[in-house]
């Protein structure tokens, strides 16, 4: 099956710093990605769309100038969470479907963080 | 994206068969029945999708009510390495647009 890997699988920082998320499609291009965010006991909730050379299109409540998304190639799409505070502190998956249309979707295994 | 409603947990003993039901009754023609699974401290896994007819891999089989308006994902034989969290996600084809994640159904697979 296709592989999406996150990087890193945890990271732990001061409130304040900013953290970036790498998201990879290692065996497909992926023109879509998406992130989403879980907190403890809850389900996913979808932050956002990272579409390849365009802007991404965020969820409501989800604060597009905190959360920088930059898919600037068919196999990587960043999350860039900027003035991290202790409430940011989540649990970010991303995933990438192959083409547009296609119904599978292929999930990365998280990065954990932690904002101290 | 329609909505699903599953239970919120569900426990099978190892090497049993296990169906996992989904209700959406406000499904519509165009939406594909998706299943993913999360395993602990993991990104969600895909498990199977279904629009009419019903559907087998090697992980699991859907069935798929004829009126589609319920779904029910099966397990053939439970190990533990089976238990997670369980969701049932309508998409409407070809929309472009995420996953929507309810909450799921958390299974237990006890030895």
């Amino acid at each position: 099956g296709a592989v999406v890997s996150q990087h890193p699988s945890r990271v732990i920082c001061k409130s304040g710093t900013s953290v970036k998320i790498e998201c990879r499609s290692l065996d497909f291009q992926a023109t879509t990605m998406f992130w989403y965010r879980q907190f403890p006991k809850q389900s996913l909730m979808l932050m956002a769309t990272s579409n390849e050379g365009s802007k991404a299109t965020y969820e409501q409540g989800v604060e597009k100038d905190k959360f920088l998304i930059n898919h600037a190639s068919l196999t990587l799409s960043t999350l860039t969470v900027t003035s991290a505070h202790p409430e940011d502190s989540s649990f970010y998956i991303c995933s990438a479907r192959r083409q547009p249309n296609q119904e599978t979707q292929y999930f990365g295994p998280g990065t954990r963080l932690l904002v101290l | 994206d329609a909505k699903t409603t599953q239970p919120n947990s569900m426990e099978s003993n190892e090497e049993e068969p296990v169906h996992l039901p989904c209700n959406h009754s406000t499904i519509s023609g165009t939406d594909y029945i998706h299943w993913y699974r999360q395993l602990p401290s993991q990104g969600p896994e895909y498990v199977i999708h279904g629009l009419t007819s019903n559907v087998n891999n090697r992980m699991a089989s859907l069935a798929i009510a004829e009126d589609r308006k319920s779904s029910t994902l099966i397990l053939h034989r439970a190990t533990l390495r089976d238990a997670a969290v369980y969701y049932c996600i309508l998409r409407d084809f070809g929309s472009g647009y995420a996953l929507n994640f309810g909450k799921g159904t958390s299974l237990l697979v006890t030895p």
